[in-house]
């Protein structure tokens, strides 16, 4: 199937650690995003990546680092997890001026 | 700084409704606007779009018309059914490449049988 995937679905972790969500896509497009969703279901972007380079860097805590390792990919690592950063977690992809392809979101859960 | 504004929800309907959910965009330029829809548990699936004034998006009975004259892009469906209940979004982005989506604060949309 063509989409944009990401992993893992659900997260559910401790204050304190680190985790990674991954997110691919194979619709062959150059730009990358990422979303946070919060409890009242607004969107905001986060980063964004055109031909792995980044161009969207939006006021986030420098505890959440994005790396894309080539076109198809584009992952969100996030280090000292707080309660604050439970939400879910969109990835996107788009190519030159088409609408915005969402991947189905990690749900991320902080104890 | 651009932004969306939508009608606040939820919205209650019976199935055969008429719905219409209301949008308008501050913006510089010429943005495209965008509804995205998101049923639960799920993510956003685009559902039409508009990029230039007096374009009208659709798609499975959903129609927008991009209305520069009062910045409005409003939302509309002659007969709901019980399935088209979700979250809608309205948004635009700029009409450059890879710039990103401004949303709205989201409508929920409960439609009964």
């Amino acid at each position: 199937d063509t989409a944009v995937s990401q992993t893992p679905k659900y997260l559910v972790t401790q204050m304190g650690n680190d985790k990674s969500i991954k997110c691919e896509q194979n619709l062959g497009h150059d730009t990358m995003y990422w979303y946070k969703q919060d409890s009242k279901k607004f969107l905001k972007i986060m980063f964004s990546y055109n031909n792995k380079e980044l161009i969207i860097n939006e006021t986030v805590p420098n505890r959440f680092s994005p790396k894309s390792p080539d076109k198809a990919h584009l992952n969100l690592h996030i280090n000292s997890l707080e309660l604050g950063d439970s939400a879910v977690y969109f990835c996107a992809s788009s190519f030159r001026r088409q609408p915005q392809h969402f991947g189905d979101g990690t749900r991320l859960s902080i104890l | 700084g651009d932004s969306v504004t939508q009608m606040e929800g939820p919205v209650t309907l019976s199935e055969e409704a008429f719905l219409t959910i209301n949008c308008t965009y501050t913006a510089t330029g010429y943005p495209s606007l965008f509804w995205y829809v998101q049923y639960p548990g799920e993510g956003l699936q685009l559902l039409l779009k508009a990029t230039k004034a007096d374009d009208k998006g659709s798609n499975k009975g959903f129609e927008a018309t991009y209305r520069k004259e009062t910045t409005s892009f409003h939302l509309e469906k002659g007969s709901v059914q019980v399935s088209d209940s979700a979250v809608y979004f309205c948004a635009l982005t700029s009409n450059q490449a890879g710039t990103a989506l401004i949303f709205g604060k989201g409508t929920t949309l409960s439609v009964s049988s």
